[in-house]
């Protein structure tokens, strides 16, 4: 099916270890985004990406590393995971380019949620 | 710095009542603003859109104004239904490339 999805949907993990979140559109869109949400919080965004091998920090980066190879995939690495990243992670993506799709809304996909003890 | 307000946490109404959200923010001067919905356990969905030109957007049973000079939008569902309880976030561009700042969402619960 058409669409974003995101793995595993969850996943307890230590302190220490590091830890990949998966995330796949067959859109082709060219945007696409992780974000945290915590209670108190909201929605964070932690990294962006406007295409492939493009990637640039969000709000909260610390901690996390990004790549993506090729359009539809975009993981989230955590290298070192810290109990602060506990957390439910969202995968984002838009077909915001220029001119009449700058306001394209963001698709999102169910989301990871992440406890590390 | 940025910042965007919902107006409660949480809000319960009474099914067939108009449900009215806000969302407030400061420090901006956004040329749109967006509306989700989220469910629990499931990602943010898209609602409806409405551009700084526009004072008011409907979508079925969904109204949406902008009043830029109070820097507020107003979210109102007719006719609710307890199908319509979720969570509804506002959202505003920020940066430079396609980002969005979300607020922090009403819970809303709609009663039968």
């Amino acid at each position: 099916d058409a669409g974003i999805t995101q793995s595993p949907r969850y996943k307890i993990t230590e302190t220490g270890r590091q830890v990949t979140l998966m995330c796949h559109q067959t859109w082709s869109h060219s945007y696409m985004f992780w974000y945290r949400q915590d209670l108190g919080h909201g929605l964070r965004l932690i990294y962006y990406s406007a295409a492939a091998d493009i990637t640039d920090k969000g709000e909260v980066p610390d901690g996390y590393v990004v790549s993506r190879s090729k359009t539809e995939n975009f993981p989230l690495t955590l290298e070192s995971a810290t109990r602060s990243q506990t957390s439910v992670y969202f995968c984002a993506s838009s077909d915001a380019r220029q001119g009449a799709n700058l306001r394209q809304p963001q698709h999102f996909g169910d989301g990871t949620r992440l406890s590390i003890l | 710095s940025q910042k965007i307000e919902q107006n409660s946490e949480a809000l319960n109404i009474q099914e067939g009542k108009t449900a009215t959200l806000t969302c407030n923010y400061t420090n901006y001067s956004p040329a749109y603003l967006q509306w989700y919905r989220q469910d629990p356990g499931r990602g943010p969905v898209f609602l409806l859109l409405i551009r700084e030109n526009e004072k008011e957007k409907r979508k079925e049973r969904l109204k949406v104004t902008f009043d830029t000079t109070l820097k507020q939008s107003l979210f109102h569902i007719t006719a609710s239904q307890p199908a319509d309880s979720a969570t509804y976030l506002c959202a505003l561009p920020s940066g430079s490339a396609r980002q969005l700042t979300f607020g922090s969402g009403t819970q809303l619960t709609v009663l039968p």
